[in-house]
């Protein structure tokens, strides 16, 4: 167990519809990071908040955006979803500090599934 | 971040060690270097990094050669369990925020008994 938490662990959704995915990251970690991860892609990184301000973006799409609580958990929402957007989504979080080495941390994913 | 590349498969034997290479020869002198596995479509787990020393853990052991342009990650005494994707992964490390981790397609390493 990480203790990196994410719900939902699975969800099936139509096309076009949005959905908002979760992730506690673990105790003291500031940074907060999402992937994605389907069959023909590999793991993506999508985009990084620590302390709540976005720090960095990956191959991140328009109708993809996150955001970074005051609690310091994430939520990665997808809108306007397509088939192409069926994958597992992961989170994972790192604590501050380089003399930790910045080691980040995986959750168990969420695994989204667009009909 | 440095490019890495490691075999696209490889096979051991349960109970013997497990040596997985990476050739990283563009790392620069702040990057270290990490290992991670994926087991089938469970989040990728830590296993160690290094920066110029060799690390051991109680999951595997780290050698980074002098140049560091190469790294071998060894498994002493590998399992069925250890049947996954592992990711070779240079990064810097000095920031309070930290820094993404950009996984290529790594080894998957597949145990047999």
């Amino acid at each position: 167990d990480s203790g990196v938490t994410q719900t939902p662990k699975h969800l099936i959704t139509a096309t076009g519809q949005r959905v908002t995915l979760r992730c506690s990251p673990r105790s003291g970690d500031l940074s907060v990071y999402w992937y994605q991860q389907s069959l023909d892609q590999g793991l993506q990184f999508l985009i990084q908040y620590y302390n709540g301000e976005e720090r960095a973006k990956g191959n991140i799409l328009e109708r993809f955006s996150a955001q970074q609580f005051p609690d310091l958990h994430s939520e990665l929402n997808l809108s306007s979803l397509e088939l192409g957007d069926s994958a597992l989504y992961f989170c994972a979080s790192s604590p501050p500090g380089a003399a930790l080495g910045n080691t980040i941390y995986f959750g168990e994913g969420s695994w989204l599934t667009v009909v | 971040d440095a490019k890495t590349t490691q075999p696209p498969s490889m096979d051991c034997a349960e109970g013997r060690a497990a040596n997985l290479p990476c050739n990283h020869s563009t790392i620069s002198g702040n990057e270290y270097v990490y290992w991670y596995r994926q087991i089938h479509s469970q989040g990728p787990q830590y296993i160690i990094h290094g920066l110029k020393n060799n690390e051991t853990n109680e999951m595997a052991s780290l050698i980074i050669t002098e140049d560091r342009k190469s790294s071998t990650l060894i498994l002493p005494h590998a399992t069925l369990r250890d049947t996954a994707v592992y990711y070779c992964i240079v990064r810097v490390a000095n920031s309070n925020s930290g820094y993404a981790l950009n996984f290529g397609k790594g080894t998957s390493l597949l145990v047999t008994p």
